[in-house]
């Protein structure tokens, strides 16, 4: 199992650019999420997915988009990159049901110029 | 809503010291996960402990030990006998459960506690 796959590692845009950060696991894991992890802020969900062909908003959503159209891979959009967006991006995944210990990928640094 | 609150920004302590993380949280569900996350200069997130909030029972694994209070809203984490290697950020992070008893498959993270351990 490589659990919990993020690419790239590293990225720079330039503002106004958009991407998309990859992730994928292969736990069969009903649960995806994106987090974004800033000095003193701890890590704050961005987006979230209890399924495929379900997304939902975290507590930062605005200038990110997500999908789910397998259960295998959900990847972050953004839009038009904002110096605001220089984060490092954490993606996660859980089981269902009662038991759901995160299982985090090793991040992807952005930065935004 | 909920909260994590770890008040402790930066901790520095000796090598062989115990140290003790602290950790508030606010949540509105009447059940719910308390977790604590480990992340070394490597980067990555490593989970140590996930507790129920039915489960008031402290745990003890190695150096490790947390201890649950429901009356004061915290789950604290204890380090015996600190390591160079125990050198790390480390998050309390609460997640709520649903009627029915599945997760909501998201957590709420607190600012993390910044461990530094000198030999």
């Amino acid at each position: 199992n490589a659990g919990v796959t993020q690419t790239p590692k590293f990225q720079v845009l330039k503002t106004g650019q958009s991407m998309t950060l990859q992730c994928a696991q292969d736990m069969n894991h009903e649960y995806m999420s994106w987090y974004r992890q800033d000095p003193g802020m701890g890590l704050r969900l961005i987006h979230y997915s209890v399924g495929a062909g379900i997304t939902d908003q975290g507590e930062v959503p605005n200038g990110y988009n997500v999908s789910r159209s397998t259960t295998e891979d959900f990847p972050l959009r953004l839009l038009s990159a904002a110096p605001s967006q220089t984060s490092v991006y954490f993606c996660a995944s859980s089981r269902g049901g009662t038991y759901n210990e995160q299982f985090f990928g090793p991040g992807t640094r952005l930065t935004v110029l | 809503a909920q909260k994590v609150t770890q008040a402790q920004t930066e901790i520095s302590v000796v090598e062989k010291e115990d140290v003790t993380l602290d950790c508030v949280y606010e949540t509105r569900d009447t059940t719910y996960y308390l977790f604590w996350y480990k992340q070394p200069p490597s980067g990555e997130l490593v989970f140590l402990i996930r507790r129920n909030s039915f489960d008031e029972q402290n745990e003890i694994s190695g150096r490790y030990s947390w201890n649950f209070q429901k009356s004061t809203s915290s789950f604290n984490f204890t380090i015996t006998a600190s390591q160079v290697v125990d050198s790390a950020v480390y998050f309390c992070a609460l997640s709520g459960i649903r009627s029915g008893g599945t997760s909501y498959g998201k957590l709420t993270f607190g600012q993390g506690t910044i461990l530094t351990v000198h030999p």
